[in-house]
């Protein structure tokens, strides 16, 4: 089946600094990716919308000063969040749209944790 | 604007046992699709089942099921013959063709007794 890998796993930071998760696809081109977010024993929130070569969709709330998101290939999408605070420690999903046969299924990457100090 | 809606925040079961989680949804579309997603202690998420709107049959994969009632608006999940591998959060989840977005309900932890 489809991979979507997410580097890195896990990170720790310094309140101030700025923190880049990458998002692939290793099998497949997506077009569109999905940024989420999930706070403990919480669901998946999504972020934003993320279209190759265009400027990603942010959810209501969402600040897009804080939550860059690039989408510069058909297998990578990035987001980097800036000058980040301990309420931004959170695990970040990032999902990419394939196709399998007739339909378009959204798959998953493994999450990262992002711990800031 | 749509909603996903899972009522029951833990359940428990025996192994081998049978556990339906229920999930209720609410949309004005026609045209959508709904999904139940397995996410174990590794956080990995996992697609358990999907079911296509304009689909009457209920979908099926091997011990789990869906009961999908369209004008009542619910999509349960049934697992037979429950494993202890079966333990994990599971999310009720709806998307349409417009834009793929998917929305998640608050979830079910489920517990599997040995």
């Amino acid at each position: 089946g489809a991979v979507v890998s997410q580097h890195p796993s896990w990170v720790i930071c310094k309140s101030g600094t700025s923190v880049k998760i990458e998002c692939r696809s290793l099998d497949f081109q997506a077009t569109t990716m999905f940024w989420y977010r999930q706070f403990p024993k919480q669901s998946l929130m999504l972020m934003a919308t993320s279209n190759e070569g265009s400027k990603a969709t942010y959810e209501q709330g969402v600040e897009k000063d804080k939550f860059l998101i690039n989408h510069a290939s058909l297998t990578l999408s990035t987001l980097t969040v800036t000058s980040a605070h301990p309420e931004d420690s959170s695990f970040y999903i990032c999902s990419a749209s394939g196709r399998t046969g007739n339909f378009e299924t959204q798959y998953f990457g493994p999450g990262t944790r992002l711990l800031v100090l | 604007a749509q909603t996903v809606t899972q009522s029951q925040p833990e359940m428990s079961v025996q192994e081998a046992e049978t556990v339906t989680l229920s999930c209720t949804y609410d949309t004005s579309e026609s045209d959508y699709y709904l999904f139940w997603y397995k996410q174990p202690p590794s956080r990995q998420m996992i697609l358990v089942i999907r079911q296509e709107a304009y689909k009457q049959q209920n979908a099926t994969e091997n011990r789990f099921s869906v009961n999908f009632q369209k004008a009542a608006k619910s999509f349960s999940l049934k697992i037979s013959d429950s494993q202890l591998g079966d333990a994990a959060m599971y999310f009720c989840a709806y998307s349409t063709n417009r834009d793929d977005k998917i929305i998640f309900g608050k979830g079910t932890r489920l517990h599997i007794l040995p």
